[in-house]
């Protein structure tokens, strides 16, 4: 069974930093992409950023490009977000998602989800 | 980036009754779409994949239709576990992949 369970969130000032985790378990890891997907309080879906299994390849949304960085360690099954110069607007639940398709590429569609983190932005 | 746009924003249906939930993107996505259903204090659950495939466990009830950039999500007979968001999802044009704004689906 498909297990990724999420650390990391809580309360920073704007301008600060945050490393959000994903520990993945059940699946073989590094054979798939892995995707940060987030919602705003009371908002929708957005994706924020992909990267390929192997790590070669990151992908991010316009909205963030720049101040957040995905990585992965797959020695340690592991995914990572770290978010800098944050701002009010980036308060959301973030998700780590895992991609659908196996050739470690991203596909988009995500088919597991983690529990989510809140990430609040507050002076 | 791609626009998607779902109606009605809030759908009221009765329990046994058909639903139907409405996405519309603002260019072609082929097949490449997707809808997740969301429950209160939860992520998103995987409904539907490439238009219409069911992701694993997902009962039959569930089905995708449509092409290019009219997309439909039936549920065909609603049980009271279904009252909840959906969301439609392009990954046809990436990145940025897109998602619908959602449709809530409440009891009637």
């Amino acid at each position: 069974e498909v297990h990724l369970i999420q650390s990391g969130g809580g309360l920073v000032q704007p301008g600060g930093s945050l490393r959000l985790s994903c520990a993945a378990s059940g699946f073989t890891f590094v054979s798939y992409a892995m995707n940060w997907v987030r919602q705003a309080p009371g908002k929708g879906l957005e994706w924020v950023s992909a990267i390929s299994g192997s790590g070669s390849g990151t992908y991010y949304a316009n909205s963030i490009k720049g101040r957040f960085t995905i990585s992965r360690d797959n020695s340690k099954n592991t995914l990572y977000l770290q978010l800098n110069s944050l701002r009010a607007d980036d308060t959301a639940v973030y998700y780590c998602a895992k991609d659908g398709e196996t050739n470690g590429w991203p596909s988009y569609y995500f088919v597991n989800w983690g529990q989510g983190t809140l990430v609040t932005v507050s002076s | 980036e791609i626009v998607m746009t779902q109606s009605p924003a809030t759908l009221s249906v009765s329990p046994g009754e058909r639903a139907t939930v409405s996405c519309r993107a603002s260019q072609s996505v082929s097949s490449n779409l997707a809808w997740y259903q969301q429950k209160p204090g939860q992520a998103p659950r995987l409904l539907i994949y490439g238009l219409s495939t069911r992701a694993t466990g997902i009962p039959a009830r569930f089905s995708g239709s449509g092409s290019g950039t009219e997309f439909t999500l039936t549920i065909s007979s609603l049980q009271s576990e279904d009252f909840a968001i959906y969301y439609c999802q392009q990954y046809n044009n990436w990145p940025p992949s897109t998602f619908g704004q959602g449709t809530k689906l409440e009891i009637k």
